[in-house]
This record gives structure tokens, C-alpha cells and sequence, in this order.
């Protein structure tokens, strides 16, 4: 089992709908969790980080994080064609020696 | 602040080559990181420099390597390229290490023939 597993999508929805994107991990022993966004031909940035299980919300996005499950969700509200992109997840390893990501979910948003 | 710059931005080797790439960090980030990204594997951790040592490393074959400078500036090499060395390489800084805010340069795009 990888120790992070995401659909890769792709994921196509109108402007204005809910996206729901997610992750599972294989580690009990990790506690940080974060979301990436990558645009075609950049590198990825920092949306979200995230410690305990819960909601951490900011402007339209929420991360959310089920420690019991080993889940974590990235929620975006009102979705705009600019949030087109490939949303990555990833957690730092129980050392903190390395950042393990998931394949990324590629998002388009059509107006 | 300026980002974090890498050159070349793309470059095209042929096997057998070698190949260094280069990042310069946000300006106080003394920690550099450097990630393979591919179609199938997604991103992938190579190794961390911080104050000139490398800190970790992930597993990859010894082809791959870098260094740090006393400014905190970082090269990787890559020798003796295979084909699926492909790949967008990412370097990212942040100050102190993994745990932390991790930014990205643009990558350098490596296609070897």
C-alpha cells in the first residue's frame, strides 16, 4: 500500500459547484497534512496546512482531516475557472525527513 | 521577495550525458529540497541540503546528487542520463525545513533522448 493514495482525476465541473478532492494515508503516525496547487508549467503552492483531525477553513477553501479514518479532504466552494489546476496533497514523514505527496487530482472548472 | 529561481528552464540531453540544474532560494531560506516529478510517479522526494549538508535523501540511485553553497544556492547533477530521467525537476526553499511552508521554483524541464 503507497503511503499516499489520491485520484488522479481528472475532474471536470462547472463554475460555481462544490469540488470535493481527498487522500488517503497509510500512516497512523502522521500529524501535518497539506494541500498543494499546481498550475500547468509552474511549481506547486501552499494552499493549506493543517495538524489536528477537523476543519480549517480559509476564504473558499476547507481542509479536512479524519485522523480515524486516515482521510483528508480539500473542499472549494463556488468554484471559479481559475481554480483550474492539479491540487496535491502531502504529508510530511514521521521523521520529518521528507514531504510525501499524492499524484495530484487535475481540477478544470469550464465557465 | 523574489522567489525561488531555477535554470535553465528547459533542457534536452541524450543518454549517457550528465546534467546539473540549478536553484537559487528565497533570500534567508537555508533549507533546499529538490523533487522529480513525473507523469507516473507523481513527486518525489531527492534530497535536502540545509547549511551546505545534505540532511536527507530519498531513494535514488547515486547518479543523482547535489550540493549547497555557503549562500544557500544549490545544484543538482544528474550522470550518466537515462531515458526515464524525463522529468520536471522542482527545487524548493523554505528556512529551516521539511515541516515548514515549502516553496517552489518552476522546475526545470529535462528531456533526454
Amino acid at each position: 500500500q503507497k503511503e499516499v493514495e489520491q485520484d488522479p482525476g481528472p475532474l471536470s465541473v462547472p463554475e460555481g459547484a462544490i469540488v470535493s478532492l481527498n487522500c488517503t494515508y497509510s500512516n497512523s503516525a502522521f500529524q501535518y497534512f497539506m494541500w498543494y496547487r499546481q498550475y500547468s508549467r509552474k511549481g506547486p503552492e501552499l494552499l493549506m496546512y493543517t495538524y489536528s483531525s477537523g476543519n480549517k477553513e480559509d476564504g473558499r477553501f476547507t481542509a479536512q482531516v479524519d485522523k480515524s479514518s486516515k482521510y483528508i479532504s480539500l473542499f472549494i466552494r463556488d468554484s471559479q475557472p481559475s481554480d483550474s489546476a492539479t491540487y496535491l496533497c502531502a504529508i510530511p514523514n514521521q521523521a520529518g525527513t521528507a514531504l510525501i505527496f499524492g499524484k495530484g487530482t487535475t481540477l478544470s472548472v469550464s465557465s | 521577495k523574489a522567489g525561488v529561481t531555477q535554470t535553465p528552464r528547459y533542457l534536452i540531453k541524450t543518454r549517457g550525458q550528465q546534467v546539473t540544474l540549478s536553484c537559487s532560494p528565497i533570500s534567508g531560506h537555508r533549507s533546499v529540497s529538490w523533487y522529480q516529478q513525473t507523469p507516473g510517479q507523481g513527486l518525489q522526494f531527492l534530497f535536502e541540503y540545509f547549511s551546505e549538508t545534505q540532511r536527507n535523501k530519498g531513494n535514488f540511485p547515486g547518479r543523482f546528487s547535489g550540493r549547497q553553497f555557503s549562500n544557500s544556492r544549490s545544484e543538482m547533477n544528474v550522470s550518466t542520463l537515462e531515458l526515464g530521467d524525463s522529468a520536471l525537476y522542482l527545487c524548493a526553499s523554505s528556512q529551516s525545513g521539511i515541516q515548514e511552508t515549502q516553496y517552489f521554483g518552476p522546475g526545470t524541464r529535462l528531456l533526454v533522448l
